[in-house]
């Protein structure tokens, strides 16, 4: 089974502080994705990764930037942590190979910024 | 641009009856779909998918998914809930150009409520 682990499962930060958060696949998937999840309005690609120190913005990467050094894992960047950051965050990775997509998730932070 | 619609916020369904989850999509080509399920506290998981064939895919849990071309639509269906199947629904669409890299773009989901 596929599996995609994040570091940590709360995280309660400051305003102004800068924050990582990691996120690891031991299935050797070339692509790597970075949501947020904010009630009503469903899940949100940050960023996104198709190989080593590759990335791509994707819907709402304003504020946030990402790394990836090895390929199995992604880390996502807050430089200044605002409360309007405040959200559960979701990582996700994807094997392309054969046209097969379909994106595992990993368990999610939540994040809060006071 | 592509997007996904979940009509439904909110549905109740009383366990052992049958159960439909709406979704459309608009997309510009030939579409990979996806249902995901999210029970609380948790991240996602795959229910099924449709890339091509037939049109009827089977999926875990005893889910299984409609795609209707014409309809844009990919609703999601069981004959028989059950308490444990009370959680977020989403559905997604993608890639966004046809590369797998690419992420999905997501309904908002739909809040499946069982009444015993």
């Amino acid at each position: 089974d596929v599996k995609v682990t994040q570091s940590s499962r709360y995280l309660v930060k400051r305003t102004g502080e800068k924050v990582f958060l990691e996120c690891v696949q031991d299935m050797d998937h070339e692509n790597m994705f970075w949501y947020r999840q904010d009630p009503g309005l469903g899940l949100r690609l940050i960023y996104f990764s198709y190989d080593v120190k590759m990335k791509e913005k994707g819907d709402i990467p304003e504020g946030y930037s990402v790394s990836r050094e090895k390929k199995e894992r992604f880390s996502l960047i807050l430089e200044s942590a605002s409360t309007n950051q405040t959200s559960m965050y979701l990582c996700a990775s994807s094997l392309t190979s054969g046209g097969i997509y379909e994106q595992y998730f990993g368990p999610g932070t939540r994040l809060t910024v006071t | 641009a592509q997007s996904v619609t979940q009509p439904d916020i909110h549905i109740t369904v009383s366990e052992g009856a049958s159960l439909e989850l709406r979704c459309n999509y608009s997309y510009g080509a030939t579409p990979y779909l996806f249902w995901y399920v999210q029970s609380p506290g948790q991240g996602l998981q795959l229910l099924l998918k449709y890339f091509s064939g037939d049109t009827l895919v089977q999926g875990i849990k005893g889910f299984e998914a409609e795609f209707k071309r014409s309809q844009s639509s990919f609703n999601l269906r069981k004959p028989s809930v059950h308490w444990s199947d009370a959680a977020e629904y989403f559905c997604a669409v993608g890639p966004y150009s046809g590369g797998g890299a690419d992420g999905l773009t997501f309904g908002k989901g739909t809040h499946l409520i069982i009444q015993p």
